[in-house]
């Protein structure tokens, strides 16, 4: 696709249940990011694939946060659960290989736990 | 623990004026990176500097990178409204793809 794509782009749900939140990167890119960012802050890292491979999922908050990328294309991040401090906007971010290559962000699902 | 900090969180300049925002952090990197975000959007790059020394310029903004001394500098020159938006910088730790934001720094420009 032209652009990193998100969905769903906004997401209520009751506490207690499950979401999952989906990136469809740039069509060849190598890396997967996923981030959280909370209004008027930087964004924050949860964790990175390359290919299919987590690289590392350091970021992840708690055994409730995990990801998977399975064909090297499409991440799902799930959160089981939800609390209503997952409230946030979840930013997905794709890049190619080469040290010279930035991070491509989408739009973002905004997550909303009542 | 890698840690990036922005100064200032928060600028208010005038049109016309030259205004330097900073970059530190706090361990090895091989990578930086300058971002802007508008209110409600995504994040979209301006920059990726690689080495010390790195200078890169782009319309009324220039980014360098001094990593010995791990501090990036956006320099803005003669701002114009348009320029108003949230910077964020952005550190690659040393043999790792993951990138560390900074706070950010709202930038707002008044005529």
């Amino acid at each position: 696709g032209a652009g990193v794509s998100q969905s769903p782009r906004y997401k209520v749900t009751k506490r207690g249940q499950d979401v999952a939140l989906r990136c469809d990167p740039i069509s060849g890119h190598v890396s997967l990011y996923w981030y959280r960012q909370a209004l008027g802050q930087g964004p924050e890292f949860l964790t990175y694939f390359n290919y299919e491979a987590q690289q590392d999922k350091s970021g992840l908050p708690n055994d409730r946060f995990s990801a998977e990328r399975p064909e090297g294309s499409i991440s799902t991040l799930t959160i089981q659960r939800t609390e209503q401090r997952d409230s946030a906007m979840y930013r997905c971010a794709s890049s190619s290989p080469g040290s010279d290559t930035e991070a491509f962000f989408g739009q973002g699902t905004r997550l909303t736990v009542v | 623990e890698l840690k990036v900090e922005q100064n200032p969180l928060f600028l208010s300049m005038q049109e016309g004026k030259n205004y330097t925002i900073y970059c530190n952090y706090s361990t090895t990197s091989d990578r930086l990176y300058w971002y802007r975000q508008d209110p409600g959007k995504s994040l979209e790059s301006l920059f990726v500097l690689l080495s010390n020394g790195a200078v890169k310029q782009e319309g009324r903004l220039m980014a360098s990178l001094d990593t010995k001394a791990r501090l990036s500098t956006l320099h803005i020159t003669a701002a114009v409204h348009d320029l108003s938006a949230t910077y964020f910088c952005a550190v690659t730790p040393f043999n790792t793809d993951k990138l560390i934001f900074g706070t950010g720094t709202r930038l707002q420009v008044f005529p």
